[in-house]
């Protein structure tokens, strides 16, 4: 089993429709998880942490449910997010502690 | 200026060459990381180092050497660099002086390297 998978999308949306990308994790023992945002030839940027009891950053929602091991995000669509979403997780165990790992990311291209 | 730099930005080299990307912080940050990105295969990580004295192996070491010079560089070498490390190259920053919870990395810009 991988460790962090998401759907590779593309998921092709109109300009305000409400996207939810979805994210599975293995490691039963992390801590810390992150929706990052990279767009095409860029670096990753930290879009936001997600939260135990979820959390709002404007237009965008995170939640986890720790006993699914299972992230999603929730985007209220604008032009300028198109851009890859990449669901990250850490590692907590050993001499890791604190490395990350990437999902293969979900494309999102939203449309006028 | 950007708190992650990395030189260069763009590299094409030969089989058989030795390249050395390099990366510089001015984050403060003890924890840095090199990862490669493939198309439809993410992030993976290449060697990490958690202080100037610390350096560990990734997921995909094979191939590659990395030197912390100081807190703030951290370079990767590629000895005899091959086709298949054709990538684009991140290195990133993290600090964890404040816990686990807070291990955010932060990215450089990145470095496309093409083998022929």
């Amino acid at each position: 089993r991988k460790e962090v998978e998401q759907d590779p999308g593309p998921f092709n949306v109109p300009e305000g429709a409400t996207v939810a990308f979805n994210c599975t994790y293995s490691n039963s023992a992390s801590q810390s998880f992150f929706w990052y945002r990279q767009d095409c030839r860029k670096e990753p940027k930290l879009l936001m942490s997600v939260y135990s009891s979820g959390n709002e950053d404007g237009r965008f929602t995170a939640q986890l449910n720790r006993a699914s091991q299972y992230i999603s995000l929730l985007i209220n669509s604008k032009l300028s997010d198109s851009a890859t979403y990449l669901c990250v997780v850490n590692i907590d165990y050993g001499g890791s502690q604190g490395n990350l790992i990437f999902g293969k990311g979900t494309k999102l291209s939203v449309k006028p | 200026d950007a708190d992650v730099t990395q030189t260069p930005r763009n590299r094409i080299t030969k089989t058989g060459k030795r390249i050395m990307l390099e990366c510089s912080q001015t984050k403060g940050h003890d924890r840095m990381y090199w990862y490669r990105q493939d198309p439809g295969l993410g992030l993976r990580l290449i060697y990490y180092s958690f202080d100037v004295k610390d350096i560990n192996k990734g997921e995909i070491s094979d191939g590659y050497s990395v030197s912390r010079q100081a807190q703030a560089k951290f370079s990767l070498s590629l000895e005899s660099a091959i086709p298949n490390q054709t990538a684009l190259y991140f290195c990133a920053t993290s600090d964890l002086s404040r816990g686990i919870s807070t291990d955010t990395q932060y990215f450089g810009p990145g470095t496309r390297l093409t083998v022929l």
